[in-house]
């Protein structure tokens, strides 16, 4: 299963409303999770079964979609947001992972 | 606090051998199935292996099989990577993850600092 990111890559301010959407090769159901990777730094789960927050993540963010079709949200973006952002599909136990989003400050 | 701590990379010949360890602390390490992924400079994440809590199932990427062995030791609360046959391909920071048992499976809740193999002549 192949899972393609767009943008690639994106360039907004702090405040805006920012949407990364995760495209699967075939239906997933909703077994897509998202996390955020800092440079230098090890992922950070943020979302799992497309839209459950992981303990201690920020309301600020969201997921949804299932089947082939999924979108993660950040409703205001922080300083600290600034990073780059992988989904993981969970259909196949060979979990394989978008190529991923980097979101840089405009 | 959950902690997972990787040792053991470095740089190494193409053909060569390593061993990189995970000491894992703050959690039950004996109740969870773990996982190596490795992220290639300046590239996206990939999923190595995997083990179940009692070692029962164990699998393996195919860019990997046959020339790694994953393993663990839950007495000493350590997980494993044994790499024979390194080629210039396996250059990347490994990360050791722990896998999540409220999530799917695969869903990795917990990752190392990561540590660093360069398979370079």
């Amino acid at each position: 299963i192949q899972l393609t990111q767009s943008p690639s890559s994106l360039s907004a301010s702090v405040g805006d409303r920012v949407t990364i959407t995760c495209r699967a090769s075939q239906g997933i159901s909703s077994y897509l999770a998202w996390y955020q990777q800092k440079p230098g730094k090890a992922p950070k789960l943020l979302i799992y079964a497309a839209s459950t927050l992981q303990s201690g993540v920020p309301s600020r963010f969201s997921g949804s979609g299932s089947g082939t079709d999924f979108t993660l949200t950040i409703s205001s973006l922080q300083p600290e947001d600034f990073a780059t952002y992988y989904c993981q599909q969970l259909n196949s136990y060979l979990g394989t992972f978008g190529q991923g989003t980097k979101l840089e400050i405009k | 606090e959950v902690q997972l701590v990787e040792s053991g990379g470095g740089l190494v010949k193409p053909g060569g051998s390593l061993r990189l360890s995970c000491a894992a602390s703050g959690f039950t390490f004996s109740s969870y199935s773990m996982n190596w992924v490795r992220q290639a400079p300046g590239k996206g994440l990939e999923w190595v292996s995997s083990i179940s809590s009692s070692s029962s199932y164990i699998y393996y990427a195919d860019s990997v099989k046959g020339r790694f062995t994953i393993s663990r030791d839950n007495a000493k609360n350590s997980l494993y990577l044994q790499m024979n046959s390194l080629r210039a391909e396996d250059t990347a920071v490994y990360y050791c993850a722990r896998e999540s048992v409220v999530a799917e499976a695969g869903t990795f809740d917990y990752w190392g600092q990561g540590t660093l193999v360069t398979v370079s002549s």
